[in-house]
């Protein structure tokens, strides 16, 4: 079976502009979770989605959103780049909304110049 | 949120076994312990988890203290495949499914 797959795989912008990175879960999935991980640190969590319904929000400004599609895949979307928003983005998909295994994708990664 | 706390770098010989620990003191009644591995480039990959009681899979044993302030995961026999970043995550369940991460252990395994 496919596991999770994202794109693109790397992005290089400009700080003022914005980014869209997509998600497609394992098939079967239903949540889609991103995560955002600074070089050196942990992932972070941003937000989960369950049957299109947000479920879940970190500690991230507005210029961070999300949204799920009816065939459960994701997008995150950031608005008015900042040089901090580099990092690593990572999209999980799990069976349920809590508790199953998350399996991770190889992530994107975002360069704001 | 619940924090974990992990030593920056562990060093281990091959075929023999790593003991890597996790504090998390303040972890709550209903916070799963999880625990996943990032080689470079890829995203974190699922090791095991646990809530109260020790676990083992294929890959690897969990065993959590009493009052459930620590966790160590214990890889049985070291292999070069094994050189990762580990980390030790919290997921308070409820609505959501939000992991916590640490900023994680590195691995390296000596041949």
């Amino acid at each position: 079976d496919a596991g999770v797959t994202q794109s693109p795989t790397h992005l290089i912008k400009t700080r003022g502009q914005h980014v869209t990175l997509r998600c497609s879960p394992i098939s079967g999935h239903k949540s889609v979770s991103w995560y955002q991980q600074v070089l050196g640190q942990g992932p972070q969590f941003i937000f989960q989605y369950y049957e299109k319904e947000e479920r879940g929000r970190g500690n991230f400004p507005d210029r961070f959103s999300a949204r799920q599609f009816p065939n459960y895949s994701s997008e995150l979307n950031v608005n008015a780049l900042l040089l901090g928003d580099s990092a690593l983005y990572l999209c999980a998909s799990s069976r349920s909304a809590v508790l199953d295994t998350q399996y991770f994708g190889p992530g994107t990664r975002l360069t704001v110049l | 949120d619940a924090k974990t706390t992990q030593p920056n770098s562990m060093e281990s010989n091959e075929e023999e076994p790593v003991h890597l620990p996790c504090n998390h003191s303040t972890i709550s009644g209903t916070d799963y312990i999880h625990w996943y591995r990032q080689l470079p480039s890829q995203g974190p990959e699922y090791v095991i988890h646990g809530l109260t009681s020790n676990v083992n899979n294929r890959m690897a044993s969990l065993a959590i203290a009493e009052d459930r302030k620590s966790s160590t995961l214990i890889l049985h026999r070291a292999t070069l495949r094994d050189a990762a970043v580990y980390y030790c995550a919290l997921n308070s369940g409820g609505s959501n499914y939000k992991l916590t991460f640490g900023k994680g252990t590195l691995l390296t395994v000596n041949p």
